[in-house]
C-alpha cells in the first residue's frame, strides 16, 4: 500500500527567504507526481504535475524534483512572501491499480511579512 | 477552460436526515471523476471515482453513496446522516486518460448536528 509523507508539517519563516519542502513515497511504481496548495476553507489548487519520466518542473518561483528511485520529491520556493503561506500537498498516482491519487498530510507554511 | 463547481458551499445537517451535494465540469467531456473527504486534522481520503456515465466505483465503506447522471454530472449523497459524516467534501476531475492532471472544485463543508 502506497504511503506519502511530507516533512515537516509545519514551517514559519521570514518573507524573502527560499525554502524546500519535502515528500516522500513508499512505492516508487507512479504514473506521476502532483503537487498542490491549500489556502483554509478552500480547494486545492494544482501548482505542478511531474511525469514519472521527468526530474523536475518550473513554473514561476516554484520547482519540484522527482527522484523516483529514492521515492523523493522536493517543492522549492524561492524567495518567499506573505501570499504563499497555505498548505502543500503532495499526492502521487500508482502505475496499477485504480489509478486514484495517494496523498500526503500536507506542510503548513505561513510566511512573515 | 475547464472549470468545475462544487454546492452547496456549507451545510449544517441534522443528524438522520438526507444530503445531496453536487459537482458538475464545464469544458472538457467524458472527465474522471472524483469525490474526497478532509476530515479536520485528516489527510484527503477518496470516497468515490467514476470513469463514465454511471459506473460508480466505491473505496470505502461507509454512509454514503454516489451517482453520476450525466456525462459531468456527479453527486454524493446519502439516506440518513450520521455526525461521523462531517467534514470538508471536494469533488475533483481528470482528463479521460487515467495518468491526467487533478483538479478541484473549492469544496462542500458538512456539518452533522
Amino acid at each position: 500500500k502506497q504511503e506519502v509523507t511530507q516533512i515537516p508539517a509545519a514551517l514559519s519563516v521570514p518573507e524573502g527567504e527560499n525554502l524546500v519542502l519535502n515528500c516522500s513515497f513508499t512505492d516508487s511504481a507512479i504514473y506521476n507526481l502532483q503537487w498542490f496548495r491549500q489556502d483554509p476553507g478552500k480547494g486545492l489548487t494544482s501548482l505542478l504535475l511531474i511525469q514519472s519520466s521527468q526530474r523536475e518542473q518550473t513554473s514561476g518561483r516554484l520547482n519540484a524534483s522527482l527522484d523516483k528511485s529514492s521515492g523523493r520529491s522536493t517543492l522549492y520556493i524561492a524567495a518567499s512572501q506573505p501570499g504563499d503561506s497555505a498548505t502543500y500537498l503532495c499526492a502521487v498516482r500508482p502505475v496499477t491499480g485504480r489509478r486514484a491519487l495517494t496523498f500526503g498530510s500536507g506542510t503548513r507554511l505561513q510566511v512573515q511579512p | 477552460s475547464q472549470t468545475i463547481h462544487q454546492w452547496p458551499a456549507t451545510l449544517v445537517q441534522p443528524v438522520g436526515s438526507p444530503l445531496s451535494l453536487e459537482c458538475t465540469v464545464e469544458g472538457t467531456s467524458n472527465p474522471n471523476l472524483y469525490w474526497y473527504r478532509q476530515a479536520a486534522g485528516r489527510g484527503l481520503q477518496l470516497l468515490f471515482y467514476s470513469v463514465g456515465i454511471g459506473q460508480i466505483s466505491s473505496e470505502v465503506p461507509q454512509n454514503l453513496s454516489a451517482s453520476r447522471p450525466q456525462d459531468r454530472q456527479f453527486i454524493l449523497s446519502s439516506k440518513k446522516l450520521l455526525l461521523s459524516d462531517s467534514g470538508f467534501y471536494l469533488c475533483a476531475w481528470s482528463g479521460g486518460e487515467a495518468t491526467g492532471e487533478l483538479f478541484f472544485g473549492e469544496g462542500s463543508r458538512l456539518t452533522v448536528l
